[in-house]
């Protein structure tokens, strides 16, 4: 099987502008989390979804939204883009939408905000 | 709650052990350990679950307790495939979703 794909994988955008990131998961999978990744913060939860519901958010500003496919391919999108959010972004996906359900990793999308 | 894990960073010759540790102050239903190698996405080690038995695979074991509400992640005669960066992620029941710690980077040398 693929494994989880996200597009792009290098973005460099400037303030104010706005970003849509793409995470395509694992065939199969129903469930798709993301993250935000920065130097000595570890992964910030984002947002997870599951059959095009979102479950669960984490503590991000409203200019970070999400939504998900039916074929379960989930997009991210940043607004009003500031310098903070700059990072790696990482989707994973699993089968369940059990926190005990094995997540797997994309490769992240790196974004730049000059 | 983020998980607090510790030490932040540690760098071991070959052979050496570590112990990396996760601690929570909210009680815990399962602790999962991730591994993610530098440029690379985070990979599942193991889940521990409440109740559960230790989990080991090979020279890399990891307990739970649950009265202190902390895992710890055992690395023994490290490799060099062992360097990364390892990432606990903590589940209260009923939460449903995993809250990862900070990471804890293990550099290992020859």
């Amino acid at each position: 099987k693929a494994g989880v794909t996200q597009t792009p994988r290098y973005l460099i955008k400037t303030r104010g502008q706005q970003v849509t990131l793409s995470c395509s998961p694992i065939s199969g999978h129903r469930s798709v989390s993301w993250y935000q990744q920065t130097p000595g913060q570890g992964l910030q939860f984002l947002f997870e979804y599951f059959s095009e519901t979102q479950r669960n958010k984490g503590n991000f500003p409203g200019r970070f939204s999400g939504r998900q496919f039916s074929n379960s391919r989930s997009e991210m999108n940043v607004s009003t883009l500031e310098l903070g959010d700059s990072a790696l972004y990482l989707c994973a996906s699993s089968l369940g939408q059990s926190a005990l359900d094995t997540q797997y990793f994309g490769p992240g999308t790196r974004l730049t905000v000059l | 709650q983020q998980p607090v894990q510790s030490p932040q960073a540690v760098i071991l010759r070959e052979g050496e052990d570590a112990v990396i540790n996760c601690s929570s102050s909210k009680a815990l239903y399962s602790v999962h350990w991730y591994r993610q190698k530098h440029g690379e996405a985070p990979v599942f080690l193991m889940i521990l679950l409440k109740g559960g038995e230790q989990k080991g695979h090979e020279k890399i074991s990891a307990s739970f307790n649950e009265k202190k509400q902390q895992s710890s992640l055992y690395l023994t005669a490290s490799q060099l495939s062992y360097s990364g960066t390892y990432f606990c992620g903590t589940d209260g029941q009923g939460a449903q979703k995993l809250v990862f710690g900070q990471g804890t980077r293990l550099t290992i040398n020859p």
